[in-house]
């Protein structure tokens, strides 16, 4: 089983809509939860942090359920420019080494 | 503005080469990373250092080496290239006091024929 896991997609979203996207880890002792956004032959960035009571950012939400090990990405009023893979990143001691999902690549269109 | 610059964008080789990635980041961050990114395998982490001169194996060393002879730079060694080694190639940085924040130089695109 893969440590970090999503679902590839493609998501072809309409603009304006509401999209959600879910991540599982299978290592329980995971302590922090990032979501990374890479475009297109682009280097990833983070997106936000996920923290345990759920965070929002403008139009974005990350949420943690560490009961059943899952970390969930929802975006609200979709853009065109939220075009972009969404990559997946726990790491278990906080600042040590990334374990990325493969990422979930998101087309809005117009 | 926070910086990780990668010595070249594209890089073509031959089977057997010595390969030199090089990568400078100028935040004094202590931590460095080389991944690679292959399609539907995702980013995996090769090695990493937490300090001059020391590294630490990722989950795919075989093949490479390192160094990190100063804080601000960490080179990544492709001691006989092989085919199965092009790939994109990514470099990282962070600091203890930045938690989450991983900042990737531009990548290295290398193709070993």
């Amino acid at each position: 089983r893969k440590e970090v896991e999503q679902d590839p997609g493609p998501f072809n979203v309409p603009e304006g809509a509401t999209v959600a996207f879910n991540c599982t880890y299978s290592n329980s002792a995971s302590q922090s939860f990032f979501w990374y956004r890479q475009d297109c032959r682009k280097e990833p960035k983070l997106l936000m942090s996920v923290y345990s009571s759920g965070n929002e950012d403008g139009r974005f939400t990350a949420q943690l359920n560490r009961a059943s090990q899952y970390i969930s990405l929802l975006i609200r009023d979709s853009k065109l420019s939220d075009s972009a893979t969404y990559l997946c990143v726990v790491t278990p001691w906080g600042n040590e080494k990334l374990t990325f999902g493969t990422g979930t690549r998101l087309t809005i269109i117009p | 503005d926070v910086k990780v610059t990668q010595s070249s964008r594209y890089l073509v080789k031959r089977t057997g080469e010595k390969v030199f990635l090089e990568c400078v980041q100028d935040m004094d961050h202590e931590n460095m990373f080389w991944y690679r990114q292959d399609p539907g395998l995702g980013l995996r982490l090769i090695y990493f250092s937490y300090d001059v001169k020391m590294k630490e194996k990722g989950d795919i060393p075989e093949g490479y080496s390192v160094s990190r002879e100063k804080k601000e730079r960490f080179s990544l060694i492709l001691e006989s290239a092989s085919t199965n080694q092009t790939s994109m190639y990514l470099c990282a940085s962070s600091s203890p006091s930045l938690a989450g924040a991983w900042y990737f130089g531009p990548g290295t695109r290398l193709t070993v024929l």
